[in-house]
């Protein structure tokens, strides 16, 4: 069944420290793969997206993933975090459907992310 | 602001009553996606439409349906409602094409008492 993991619930970083969250996926197909966030109180806003290519992949606010089809992972990464990067994030796997148009989503669990000062 | 609009943002209702979720997806879109977030299972894809027409169904309970109109807006429908159906329900938008992705609305809270 098609599924996706990540390992970590909740991750607290310090203000300019680095920061891995960790996504893995089992999809038979290609997957198209998606991380999104979501602030308390809103909706997801996409933060990057790979479907095809370059398997790094960078996106809006910093933020970069690499997709390691191996290891059936697709990690979200930034290089100093911002306390305004406190928020939800979450991993998709989805696949193109009718026409090409974007199919359903299989997301993650999440991982919240605190910032200390 | 992702252009996709839910009404209302806020629903409070008694078990046993029925509601109607709103979505209009952004301009040209033609795919409309509800999903459902909850403590308990996370975020959940319930039903897409594309054109009019149901495309995929996840895991949507009998009790819930949803339609798409000719002027692409979308409702879902959730009747008989018990406690467990509290939650976050999320629509979002595509439009076909390579490359693209879903936009979500902000979401309606419903919350059943």
């Amino acid at each position: 069944a098609q599924s996706v993991t990540q390992p970590d619930i909740h991750i607290t970083v310090s203000e300019g420290a680095s920061l891995e969250l960790r996504c893995n996926y089992s999809y038979g197909a290609t997957p198209y793969l998606f991380w999104y966030v979501q602030s308390p109180g809103q909706g997801l806003q996409l933060l990057l997206k790979y479907f095809s290519g370059d398997t790094l992949v960078q996106g809006i606010k910093g933020f970069e993933a690499e997709f390691k089809r191996s290891q059936s992972s697709f990690n979200l990464r930034k290089p100093s975090v911002h306390w305004s990067d406190a928020a939800e994030y979450f991993c998709a796997v989805g696949a193109l459907n009718y026409g090409g148009s974007q199919g359903n989503l299989i997301f993650g669990k999440g991982t919240k992310l605190s910032v200390k000062p | 602001d992702s252009g996709v609009t839910q009404t209302p943002k806020h629903l409070i209702t008694a078990t046993g009553q029925r509601v109607t979720l709103r979505c209009s997806p952004r301009s040209g879109d033609l795919s409309v996606y509800w999903y459902q977030q909850s403590l308990d299972q996370g975020l959940q894809f319930l039903i897409q439409y594309y054109n009019g027409e149901e495309r995929a169904k996840g895991n949507i309970l009998e009790r819930f349906s949803a339609q798409q109109f000719p002027d692409l807006h979308s409702e879902l429908n959730l009747s008989s409602l018990e406690l467990g159906d509290s939650a976050l329900y999320f629509c979002a938008s595509s439009v076909r094409g390579e490359g693209t992705e879903a936009f979500f609305g902000q979401g309606t809270r419903l919350t059943v008492v």
